[in-house]
C-alpha cells in the first residue's frame, strides 16, 4: 500500500528565513504534485515533478524530487507572510491506470512577521 | 476559464437522511474524482470516472456511497442514510489526461455536516 509521509507536520517560521518542508513516499511512482491549500479553500496545484533530479522553482518556492530516495522537498526561500498556508504532497497511485492521488497529512506553514 | 465548480458550497443534514453532490469539470477533461477531505487530513480518494464510467470506486467507504456521471460530465456524488461520520469537505477534480502531467484541479469542495 502506498504511503505518503510529510514532515514537519507544523511550522511557524518568521518571514525572511529559509526551509524545507519534506516528502517521502513509500513504493514507486511516476508523478509527485504540490499543493497548497488556504483555510477553507480548494487546493491550488504548486508543482509536478516526474523524474529523477526534476526540479522546478515559482517565485519564493523551489521543489525538487530524488526518485531513488522516494524523496521531495519543498523549499522556502526569504518566507513571506502570503506563504502561510498548507502544504501537501501527492503521488499517483502505482499502476498509473486510475491515475488516483495519494496525500500526505499536510503541513501547516506559518509565516511570522 | 472556468475552473471546477460544485454545489452546494455547505449542506448541513440529520443522519438518516439522502443527500447529492454536484461536480461541473473543466470543458473538455475526461477524468473525473472525488476525494474527501476531514479536518486536519489530506484529502482520500473516492472514486475516478474516465468518460462516463467508474473506472475505479476503490476509495467509496461502503454502498451507501454511490455517483455517476450519465454523459460524461457533470458528476454526482449520492451518499444514503448519511451518518455523522460522513460529515468531511467533499473535493472533485477534474483532469486532461492526454498529457504527461496528469495534473488534477479541484474545485472549492462541500462541506458536509451531519447532524
Amino acid at each position: 500500500e502506498l504511503k505518503v509521509e510529510q514532515n514537519p507536520l507544523f511550522l511557524s517560521m518568521q518571514e525572511g528565513k529559509n526551509y524545507t518542508i519534506y516528502c517521502n513516499y513509500s513504493t514507486t511512482s511516476d508523478r509527485l504534485y504540490w499543493y497548497r491549500q488556504d483555510p477553507g479553500k480548494s487546493l491550488e496545484s504548486l508543482f509536478v515533478l516526474l523524474s529523477n533530479g526534476a526540479v522546478k522553482q515559482e517565485g519564493r518556492l523551489m521543489a525538487s524530487l530524488d526518485t531513488k530516495a522516494r524523496l521531495s522537498t519543498l523549499h522556502i526561500t526569504a518566507a513571506v507572510h502570503d506563504l502561510s498556508a498548507t502544504y501537501f504532497c501527492a503521488v499517483d497511485s502505482p499502476g498509473g491506470a486510475t491515475n488516483k492521488l495519494i496525500f500526505g497529512t499536510g503541513t501547516l506553514l506559518a509565516v511570522q512577521p | 476559464g472556468a475552473g471546477v465548480s460544485q454545489t452546494p458550497s455547505n449542506k448541513v443534514t440529520e443522519k438518516g437522511k439522502y443527500v447529492e453532490l454536484r461536480c461541473d469539470p473543466i470543458s473538455g477533461h475526461t477524468a473525473l474524482y472525488w476525494y474527501r477531505q476531514s479536518l486536519g487530513q489530506g484529502p482520500e480518494f473516492l472514486i475516478y470516472f474516465q468518460g462516463t464510467g467508474a473506472a475505479d470506486d476503490s476509495g467509496l467507504p461502503n454502498d451507501r456511497f454511490f455517483a455517476v456521471r450519465p454523459e460524461g460530465s457533470v458528476s454526482t456524488l449520492k451518499i444514503q442514510r448519511t451518518e455523522r461520520g460522513d460529515s468531511a469537505v467533499y473535493l472533485c477534480a477534474s483532469s486532461y489526461q492526454r498529457t504527461i502531467y496528469n495534473e488534477q484541479f479541484f474545485g472549492p469542495g462541500t462541506r458536509l455536516t451531519v447532524l
